[in-house]
């Protein structure tokens, strides 16, 4: 069985903190790694997809990094803001048993105080 | 079409009934995932395609639950002999094979 780890499960900041959070998951056979931001009562909204190791994607105040070899990605956010606040997933695939499938963890829930 | 399609976006049923809820991935997206999010809860996986086999239904809960894609397109997912259990929404998204996935608004079934 194929396990995505996410922490923390929650996380509470005031605005203009930063904050990161953890993605882990399998390193062998790696092929992609995505993130989701997912508001409540939406659904969930595509931010970055990285490949290779070392792949550094930002989007504004959002960036995020991998690291395949030993298996986890961190998620930024910079000068955290009351919008931010959802939940933040991360989903993997790999090329092995799961035949492509994207494996999500259970996510991130940020909330941003103002 | 311009983004992933679900219908309908709300569907209250009888327990006991059974229900199809649709999705219309993007165009030329490989892909197909169903998930569920219970309330309260997280992502729940159900089933994945791709073209018009199904690589992975490991998350299917029961034999209730089934799942077909036609044509490399559309998919249906139908819950037979609905339980109170089953009330979720009910998200599908559709991706170019590994690339990021895209998804639709949901369904929202209710079983009464």
């Amino acid at each position: 069985i194929l396990n995505v780890e996410q922490s923390p499960q929650s996380l509470h900041v005031q605005e203009g903190d930063s904050t990161n959070f953890t993605c882990s998951f399998p390193s062998s056979n790696f092929y992609a790694l995505h993130w989701y931001r997912w508001e409540t009562a939406k659904s969930p909204e595509a931010l970055f997809v990285m490949t290779l190791n070392g792949d550094e994607k930002k989007k504004g105040r959002i960036s995020a990094t991998l690291n395949t070899k030993e298996g986890y990605s961190y998620l930024y956010i910079k000068g955290s803001q009351p919008e931010d606040s959802a939940t933040y997933l991360c989903a993997f695939i790999n090329y092995g048993g799961s035949q492509g499938n994207l494996i999500f963890g259970k996510g991130t829930k940020l909330s941003v105080k103002p | 079409g311009a983004g992933v399609s679900q219908s309908p976006s709300n569907k209250v049923t009888e327990k006991g009934k059974d229900v199809e809820l649709r999705c219309d991935p993007i165009s030329g997206h490989t892909a197909l995932y169903w998930y569920r999010q219970s309330l309260g809860q997280g992502l729940e996986f159900l089933i994945y395609f791709q073209g018009n086999s199904a690589p992975d239904k490991s998350g299917l809960p029961s034999d209730r639950f089934s799942a077909e894609r036609t044509g490399g397109s559309v998919s249906t997912l139908t819950i037979q002999r609905t339980q109170q259990e089953d009330s979720a929404v009910y998200l599908c998204a559709s991706s170019l094979g590994p690339r990021l996935a895209f998804f639709g608004q949901g369904t929202r079934l209710t079983v009464v």
